[in-house]
């Protein structure tokens, strides 16, 4: 149990246009995700905690703007880059919490790497 | 606010050695503490955690974890290292908020294995 899925695995864009990706919780409904963000050789950095139903909450510094996320439903969440410049290239991983089992646990997905031409 | 550090960047052991990554930790109130790996092109996959109780906490590919609050630390052993677990290895405190469980990470352990 605990399957959590990224879509697509890796994208490559041109600067100036959008990309989405897609975090499913495969096997249980996810209440809360969460989104990062990891830079080569380094540790994962949180950007944003996003609940089912409501707006996310973002980091300090982390742009809302750019960053769009949507929680639309118990097991998808959505990350849009939009306008992705060449600084945005990064690996971007989500995670989900629910459920009375997995409450307390993050579960992780693959990860996706965007690199912005 | 809460943080971790992972001292050492890098390991090297011998398979069949044994292993200890080190972690330690700050934070207010009483952690949640957790172990994650990392191999290349893969997402992280939970190792162990530790919420309360017992503070050797056993997880999943033979590796075992100790609390120890005196000393802020939460590392991870394991008594015969593989060759499959090189691999990028972090260690997360965990903060209780109304979002769920925020983490924060350290900046991890890249592990080789010698054959």
């Amino acid at each position: 149990g605990a399957v959590v899925s990224q879509h697509p695995s890796r994208v490559i864009c041109k600067s100036g246009t959008s990309v989405k990706i897609e975090c499913r919780s495969l096997d249980f409904q996810a209440t809360t995700m969460f989104w990062y963000r990891q830079f080569p050789k380094q540790s994962l950095m949180l950007m944003a905690t996003s609940n089912e139903g409501s707006k996310a909450t973002y980091e300090q510094g982390v742009e809302k703007d750019k960053f769009l996320i949507n929680h639309a439903s118990l097991t998808l969440s959505t990350l849009t880059v939009t306008s992705a410049h060449p600084e945005d290239s990064s690996f971007y991983i989500c995670s989900s919490i629910g459920g009375y089992e997995w409450a307390d646990t993050q579960y992780f997905g693959p990860g996706t790497r965007l690199t912005v031409l | 606010a809460q943080s971790v550090t992972q001292p050492d960047i890098h390991i090297t052991v011998s398979e069949g050695a044994s292993l200890e990554l080190r972690c330690n930790y700050s934070y207010g109130a009483t952690p949640y503490l957790f172990w994650y790996v990392q191999s290349p092109g893969q997402g992280l996959q939970l190792l162990l955690k530790y919420f309360s109780g017992d503070t050797l906490v056993q997880g999943i590919k033979g590796f075992e974890a100790e609390f120890k609050r005196s000393q802020s630390s939460f590392n991870l052993r394991k008594p015969s290292v593989h060759w499959s677990d090189a691999a990028e290895y972090f260690c997360a405190v965990g903060a209780i908020t109304g979002g769920g469980n925020k983490l924060t990470f350290g900046t991890g352990t890249q592990l080789k294995v010698e054959l």
